[in-house]
């Protein structure tokens, strides 16, 4: 059983706070870490895939970050706006279709 | 293009009857996958294809569900008989196999059984 942990759980912030959380993974046999943005009543939207040691990826004020060696990818949102909120999920494939996925970080950003 | 296209997208059905859950993947992906979210476990994979071929359906939680993939742009999902604690939102994902790439969901099934 693969474990993909992702703390905090939940997040509240206030609008024009820069927040970041993060996503924890095995570090063997690794091959991608998704990131993913989960709106309520909606379905799953890729943020982010990430392969290689070291990358860096950014997209608006949101960027992350990934540390294979060690397990670890940092997820960042610079200015948070309300429209930010949503739930955060990363997902570890260690193969090429698999995906597993952590429970995610729940951001709520107030006005 | 519509994306992954899933009906219905709510279900309320009695114990003891079959679901089926139906699903649409976008055109030219090769793999899909389907879903279960629940508030206990969170995004659960149960079964993925890779050009029609279940490859790996060890997440499929018992043998009243079962899933098939006739062709490249439809698959289903039954439950059979079904139980209240499959209730749950199913989603299927589709993506085109280069490794990497990202998975596309469709907008998920909640499946309530009474």
């Amino acid at each position: 059983i693969l474990n993909v942990e992702q703390s905090p759980q939940s997040l509240h912030v206030q609008e024009g706070d820069s927040t970041n959380f993060t996503c924890s993974f095995p570090s063997s046999n690794f091959y991608a870490l998704h990131w993913y943005r989960w709106e309520t009543a909606k379905s799953p939207e890729a943020l982010f895939v990430m392969t290689l040691n070291g990358d860096e990826k950014k997209k608006g004020r949101i960027s992350a970050t990934l540390n294979t060696k060690e397990g670890y990818s940092y997820l960042y949102i610079k200015g948070s706006q309300p429209e930010d909120s949503a739930t955060y999920l990363c997902a570890f494939s260690g193969s090429a279709r698999q995906l597993t996925f952590g429970s995610g970080t729940q951001l709520t950003v107030l006005p | 293009d519509a994306g992954v296209i899933q009906s219905p997208r709510h279900e309320v059905t009695e114990m003891g009857q079959e679901v089926t859950l139906r699903c649409k993947p976008i055109s030219g992906h090769n793999s899909l996958f389907w879903y279960r979210q629940t508030m206990m476990r969170g995004l659960e994979l149960l079964i993925y294809f890779n050009n029609n071929v279940p490859i790996d359906d060890s997440g499929m939680p018992e043998d009243r569900f079962s899933a098939k993939m006739p062709n490249a742009s439809f698959s289903t999902l039954k439950i059979q008989p079904s139980e209240p604690r499959d209730s749950a939102v199913y989603f299927c994902a589709s993506k085109y196999e280069t490794g990497g790439s990202e998975q596309f969901f469709g907008p998920g099934t909640r499946l309530t059984v009474l």
